[in-house]
């Protein structure tokens, strides 16, 4: 069983451009969360969905970030514009909504750097 | 005030050894779930064990197993007979809510460097 994907592995872009994570969820896992952790500090948490609901979005750093999870399947986050502050490593992570959904299963991490 | 504390930014052990790595968390939550994850130079984070606050045992996967202690609000991961291929940064997470429910939201600590000398 394939676990959870992310893409790219790392990406370096200037400051004021774009960039879009992609991350594949493990098959059959109705939740999937985004995090993040910037150098320095601990991994936080961003947002999370169920099927293609935002279910919380408190972490979200503000408005230049921007999740998507359009048919409940594979989930997008876009920085635009990007800022030297948002280099970092971003880990995407799936569960099961029940039984054995207490396991939380993270990715590799797109590593983001920012210049 | 932190959630979860790590107090230990690195820990050396000795091939062969067992080694605890340190976490305390603060919730008032009665319903709640620790976890560790252990991540690797190469990046992955790498679950290796969960603790649920109703779980009666402490919970052991192979050679993990981890010292719950609820009153005292510890969560330490033990690692025996400790392997090279066991250095890593070993982090320790909390979930509050109920496991049925919908808050799946991982709170976690700094993080503790283990490095597993031959």
């Amino acid at each position: 069983e394939a676990g959870v994907t992310q893409f790219p592995s790392h990406s370096v872009i200037e400051k004021g451009q774009t960039v879009t994570l992609r991350c594949d969820p493990i098959s059959g896992h109705d939740n999937l969360y985004w995090y993040r952790r910037v150098m320095g500090k601990e991994i936080k948490f961003l947002l999370h969905f169920v099927k293609e609901s935002k279910q919380d979005e408190s972490g979200m750093p503000n408005n230049r970030f921007l999740a998507e999870r359009t048919g409940g399947t594979y989930s997008t986050l876009k920085v635009q514009p990007a800022e030297l502050e948002d280099s970092g490593v971003y880990f995407c992570a799936s569960s099961q909504r029940q039984g054995s959904g207490n396991t939380i299963y993270f990715g590799e991490g797109s590593w983001l750097t920012v210049v | 005030a932190q959630k979860i504390t790590q107090t230990q930014p690195g820990m050396f052990v000795q091939e062969k050894e067992a080694v605890t790595l340190d976490c305390t968390y603060d919730t008032s939550d009665p319903s709640y779930g620790l976890f560790w994850y252990k991540q690797p130079s190469s990046g992955e984070m790498i679950f290796l064990i969960y603790q649920g606050s109703y779980d009666q045992q402490n919970a052991t996967e192979g050679r993990y197993s981890l010292n719950f202690q609820k009153a005292r609000k510890s969560a330490n991961l033990v690692i025996s007979a400790s392997q090279l291929g066991d250095s890593a940064m070993y982090f320790c997470a909390m979930r509050e809510g109920y496991s049925g429910g919908s808050n799946y939201k991982l709170t976690f600590g700094k993080g503790t460097l283990l490095t597993v000398n031959p």
